[in-house]
């Protein structure tokens, strides 16, 4: 069975930092494209920050230069390292995996992540 | 504000047709990029329903279909036969150009009357 695991959320300060993880199974992170999306308390999806082949990763204008998407090849896990910390960025994290058509398959069951003084 | 635009909130009776709009631009849609539907349950991850614009993955029922207009910049998702179970958001997805990245819609809330 194909399975995304989300790991590391929790309550965090702004300005803070913090590393969620996404455990795979069934499927191979690095032999995939792989994706982060969030969803704020009440509000809809938003797209975070995606990693391709090489391992070329993209992210939104709302989190560029304070986020890094990457894997690791040896725990078949996706990471997403996020510093600098705000309230904004407060919300559900899913990690999802995209296939070969731009459509995300595959979503992890999520993880929250609270900043907050 | 979303790239791509979603009515907030649309209706129906039980066995109705509804129909959700999904309006975006000629950076995403408009540019020939296919469009992703998604539905999700309250507290739960969300569920791929539609690809590349009107395709269903195994074990979404057919009574959902989807179509996006032909060099134009909107798509729709079709449910016919309302049920109970259909109360849910749902979300339209592309990928744009000018962002370099995933777009979604605000997402719609259905409910069944």
């Amino acid at each position: 069975e194909v399975q995304l695991v989300e790991t590391g959320g929790g309550l965090f300060q702004p300005g803070g930092s913090v590393r969620l993880s996404c455990a795979a199974s069934g499927l191979v992170v690095t032999s995939n494209y792989m994706h982060w999306v969030r969803q704020a308390p009440g509000k809809g999806l938003q797209w975070v920050a995606g990693i391709y082949t090489g391992d070329t990763a993209t992210y939104g204008d709302s989190v560029k230069g304070r986020f890094t998407i990457s894997r690791d090849t040896s725990n078949n896990t996706l990471f997403l390292q996020m510093s600098t910390l705000r309230v904004e960025d407060t919300a559900v994290y899913f990690c999802a995996r995209e296939d070969s058509v731009e459509a995300f398959d595959i979503w992890g069951q999520g993880t929250m992540v609270v900043v907050s003084s | 504000q979303s790239v791509l635009t979603q009515p907030p909130s649309v209706s129906g009776a039980p066995g109705q047709r509804v129909t959700i709009s999904c309006t975006g631009s000629s950076s995403n849609i408009g540019a020939g990029y296919g469009v992703q539907w998604y539905q999700q349950y309250p507290g739960t991850a969300p569920r791929l329903l539609i690809y590349e614009n009107k395709n269903r993955p195994s074990g979404v029922p057919d009574r959902i279909s989807a179509s996006a207009s032909k060099s134009g910049t909107s798509a729709s998702l079709a449910i016919t036969g309302l049920q109970a179970e259909d109360e849910a958001d749902y979300y339209c997805q592309s990928y744009d150009d000018s962002l370099s990245g995933s777009v979604f819609g605000g997402g719609t809330k259905l409910t069944v009357l």
